[in-house]
């Protein structure tokens, strides 16, 4: 099975913030990766897929890329809406796998 | 409005049986293949299964294969995961999840979740 992983594992950023997660695969992934949001309490939600398409209505200041092994996701301008644990995912080879989430705190 | 609702969650002993139910809106059910996610309490999410739009290529996670079987009824835009063998490793919230691939036998990822249901196995 390809492992995911994800850093940090928590972090805590102010309003208007720059946030990056990093999010890397145990092998060649090519750009078979989705982003999604988690909102406490809710159901997970996707924002991005094939690593750096954004979703469609999902806000712009969202984005990733990357390809290979090493992703990264970004919110360029952390709002309070944003408070949520957030996941990779791969999707080269089934079973599917996830990262183990970095949960986005607000300062 | 596309959606797809769970159902069929609740307390079970271990070594029971339970059936969830997707029922799916909005969306063309029969040429959509379905996938289930599990998060255990306080966990982070556990791909369980897929299955094609025509139920003929089903994939299971090691950890409940030979123990957890998908089916579905194209007619009913419903779709079933029969959980055999429970176990207190399988308490969890289920949510059903469309996959979002448009082309058959290829599977991406899921773009529309349900609210999920919960899964108690307890003695």
């Amino acid at each position: 099975d390809i492992q995911m992983t994800q850093s940090p594992s928590s972090l805590s950023s102010s309003i208007g913030d720059r946030v990056t997660i990093t999010c890397q695969a145990s092998q060649d992934i090519k750009k078979y990766l989705n982003w999604y949001q988690q909102i406490p309490g809710k159901a997970p939600k996707l924002l991005i897929h094939d690593a750096s398409t954004l979703e469609t209505g999902v806000p712009s200041r969202f984005s990733g890329s990357g390809s290979g092994t090493d992703f990264t996701f970004t919110i360029s301008s952390l709002q309070p809406e944003d408070l949520a644990t957030y996941y990779c995912q791969q999707f080269d080879k089934l079973p599917f796998t996830f990262g183990p989430g970095t949960k986005v705190e607000i300062k | 409005q596309v959606q797809v609702v769970e159902s069929g969650g609740g307390v079970v002993q271990p070594g029971r049986s339970l059936r969830l139910s997707c029922a799916a809106s909005g969306f063309t059910f029969s040429t959509s293949a379905i996938n289930w996610v599990r998060q255990a309490p306080g966990k982070g999410l556990e791909w369980v299964a897929v299955m094609s739009h025509d139920g003929i290529n089903n994939y299971y996670a090691d950890s409940v294969k030979g123990r957890f079987t998908m089916s579905r009824d194209n007619s009913k835009n419903t779709l079933y995961l029969q959980m055999n063998s429970l176990s207190a490793e399988d308490t969890a919230v289920y949510f059903c999840a469309k996959d979002r691939s448009l082309k058959r036998g290829y599977f991406y990822g899921m773009d529309v979740w349900g609210q999920g249901t919960t899964v108690t196995v307890s003695s």
